[in-house]
């Protein structure tokens, strides 16, 4: 079936440090997000970027089609960017969403 | 414009027990699709509700049933509860649309514990 799969699992890091996140699809995608859940449980919408490259202040997200990946990439971390990375794409029109495993990004004082 | 809003937040059922969540998207939005979310699952698919129709469905069991309403507002039903339904349901609204982005918004969830 179709797969999204995200690396690293797990990721420590010191404050002030630089990250990249890594996300492979197995089929060619309609839509692609990259979410953050914060601890209480709710996804926070980051990037929609089934192509091509965003910033959004210290993040940006570059997927490139043709390759199957999109990489997410944080800057000068801080212990609030702590939490679960997801990335998910949708194959089809509609909501059917495919959820990686999710990163879950540690930042330390 | 207001976010997505799930009710109820929390939710302590007992097995054999039914349960109604319900989903209000942002205005504007007709696509409405429900996720469950747990450990050893991670977060998986349900269904999709657009314009009042099932569009998408994952690989749940029957038990698992929801609707839409006019005003695009959702509600999924899970009967003859189970243990291991035990999760956080979260809905998604986007504008569900071809050719328009379809972003997904999430709401904050509801967690439901089945004893």
């Amino acid at each position: 079936g179709i797969q999204v799969e995200q690396s690293p699992p797990d990721l420590i890091l010191q404050e002030g440090a630089n990250s990249t996140l890594r996300c492979n699809f197995s089929d060619s995608v309609n839509n692609l997000q990259w979410f953050h859940q914060n601890p209480w449980g709710q996804l926070i919408n980051l990037f929609y970027i089934p192509s091509g490259t965003k910033q959004n202040g210290r993040l940006s997200a570059t997927t490139v089609a043709t390759e199957r990946y999109s990489l997410l990439y944080i800057s000068s971390s801080q212990t609030t960017d702590s939490g679960v990375y997801f990335c998910a794409a949708t194959y089809n029109q509609g909501g059917k969403l495919i959820f990686g495993q999710g990163t879950e990004l540690s930042v330390k004082p | 414009k207001a976010g997505v809003t799930q009710t109820p937040r929390y939710l302590i059922k007992t097995r054999g027990q039914q349960v109604t969540l319900s989903c209000s998207p942002i205005s504007g939005h007709r696509s409405v699709s429900w996720y469950q979310q747990t450990p050893g699952q991670g977060l998986q698919f349900l269904f999709e509700y657009f314009s009042e129709t099932q569009r998408n469905k994952g690989n749940f069991p029957g038990r698992f049933s929801g609707r839409q309403f006019s005003n695009s507002r959702s509600e999924m039903n899970v009967s003859t509860l189970e243990l291991g339904d035990s999760a956080l349901y979260l809905c998604a609204s986007s504008p569900g649309l071809a050719g328009v982005q379809d972003t997904q918004y999430f709401g904050p969830g509801t967690r439901l514990t089945v004893l």
